[in-house]
């Protein structure tokens, strides 16, 4: 099968641990900000989004985490299960809802 | 299924050839974005549509690539002369409402391969 992950920066964690996953966005001027998981041959499914005007909201296992002062954004995942792995990416977009990706993280589980 | 759907999932073809893509929107969405996403690396923009009107396009949309949404419902992407860089898997994403920030629904992608 295809690799996705080739040339990303990979977080490697055990099951049942807390992940950490790291983006820095490009634009101040962006309102809105999502994260995305990727499955291999797949496409980005969303996961949790936040609003310039929050620099904190939590679904269900995930947390993200904005500073806009310094430009950065993390995705806190709970209780990290196997079906976690994948590549997340975070998207940054202003008024027309055009998304910019950053690079992405792999983010493996080993069970 | 009420999901963003594209046709074909897989499409290989030779270098100088006209490929064609389509893409279903969620029902009632008024916005369509097309990315495309090499290996190792985030989707990146190419066009998107308001409703039938296409209102933005980006540079990497050489001229060899056209977009329509004719009826603002389903929309096509179509690569003419194909070349091996345009190798990749273009994604179709919608979403609901212009001018609020509500997030996007991809779709499965097409993989691409021009041999």
């Amino acid at each position: 099968g295809e690799s996705v992950g080739l040339h990303l920066p990979t977080l490697s964690v055990q099951e049942g641990d807390n992940s950490i996953i790291n983006c820095a966005y490009s634009n101040s001027a962006s309102d809105y900000f999502i994260w995305y998981k990727q499955e291999s041959g797949k496409g980005p499914q969303f996961i949790i989004d936040i609003r310039s005007n929050m620099d904190k909201r939590q679904g269900q296992r995930v947390t993200v985490l904005l500073n806009k002062t310094v430009k950065h954004l993390s995705l806190q995942i709970a209780a990290t299960q196997p079906g976690d792995s994948a590549v997340y990416f975070c998207a940054e977009s202003g008024a027309t809802n055009k998304l910019i990706f950053g690079t992405g993280t792999l983010l493996a589980v080993q069970p | 299924d009420t999901g963003v759907s594209q046709d074909p999932r897989h499409k290989i073809t030779k270098r100088g050839q006209n490929v064609t893509f389509r893409c279903d929107p969620i029902s009632e969405h008024n916005r369509l974005y097309w990315y495309r996403q090499t290996l190792g690396q985030g989707p990146e923009f190419l066009t998107y549509f308001q409703n039938e009107a296409q209102l933005e396009k980006s540079r990497l949309l050489s001229d060899r690539f056209s977009a329509e949404r004719p009826k603002g419902s389903f929309s096509t992407l179509e690569i003419q002369r194909t070349e091996q860089g345009d190798s990749a898997m273009y994604l179709c994403a919608s979403s609901p409402l212009p001018g609020l920030n509500t997030e996007a629904f991809f779709g499965q992608g097409t993989r691409l391969t021009v041999v």
